[in-house]
């Protein structure tokens, strides 16, 4: 039950993208398996961002977008805001185990 | 509108044990896989033990298997985490989370979590 692979951190000015990506195997987020992306800001509960791969939840503003390729899927979120500002987490499963990346701090410059 | 809320951490000595409980509103609660997520303090997020809608099927992660014990009560709408043998590494914050996923063709795939509790701290020391 390894970790999903993330970057520690990623940053990025107002107005510019920035792009997590969540590392896995072919067990996990390569094999017929979605994954899903959560936001938590200090102190809070997760939020659900895209789930699926790609798609995201009513309430969910468009510029955060999920994808997949092989074993790796990325988050990119367009148009930085300052609200922005968190921890996201990427999700998958092994079988009946579920996986949670590691953990990206994103920082609006 | 949909309503999670964790009740029954604290303090506990290692050794010793505790229940968490989850008290679900705001949606068909026998309609959903459950889970518990737990954080350590200024940790990443990890997954602990999920329940199917009826209660039919569990499953563990390697580190709480054979001490945590995942149930519900679908008449009380409410989901559970005994937890027993506690030890220091257990210290973290708890999360109930509902769970969907799609099904298709006789297979399901992976789970995600629509909605979250605020979580309940536990913390495991002498």
């Amino acid at each position: 039950q390894s970790a999903l692979t993330q970057p520690p951190s990623a940053s990025g000015s107002p107005g510019q993208s920035v792009t997590i990506s969540c590392t896995g195997t072919s067990s996990d987020v390569g094999g017929y398996n979605y994954v899903s992306w959560y936001q938590q800001h200090p102190g809070k509960a997760p939020k659900l961002m895209i789930y699926d791969d790609s798609k995201r939840p009513s309430g969910v503003p468009d510029r955060f977008s999920g994808s997949k390729s092989g074993n790796t899927a990325s988050l990119t979120v367009s148009g930085l805001q300052a609200e922005d500002e968190s921890d996201y987490y990427c999700s998958s499963s092994s079988g009946s185990i579920i996986v949670f990346g590691t953990g990206t701090r994103v920082t609006v410059l | 509108q949909v309503q999670l809320v964790e009740s029954g951490g604290g303090v506990v000595q290692p050794g010793k044990s505790l229940r968490l409980s989850c008290a679900a509103s705001g949606f068909i609660f026998t309609n959903h896989g459950m889970h518990w997520v737990r954080q350590a303090p200024g940790k990443g997020l990890e997954w602990v033990a999920t329940i199917w809608y009826d209660g039919s099927h569990k499953y563990y992660a390697d580190s709480v298997k054979g001490r945590f014990t995942i149930s519900r009560d679908n008449s009380k709408n409410t989901l559970y985490l005994q937890m027993n043998s506690l030890r220091a590494e257990d210290t973290a914050a708890y999360y109930c989370a509902r769970g969907r996923r799609y099904c298709s063709g006789g297979g399901c795939y992976s789970w995600y979590f629509d909605f979250w509790g605020q979580g309940t701290l536990v913390t495991v020391s002498s």
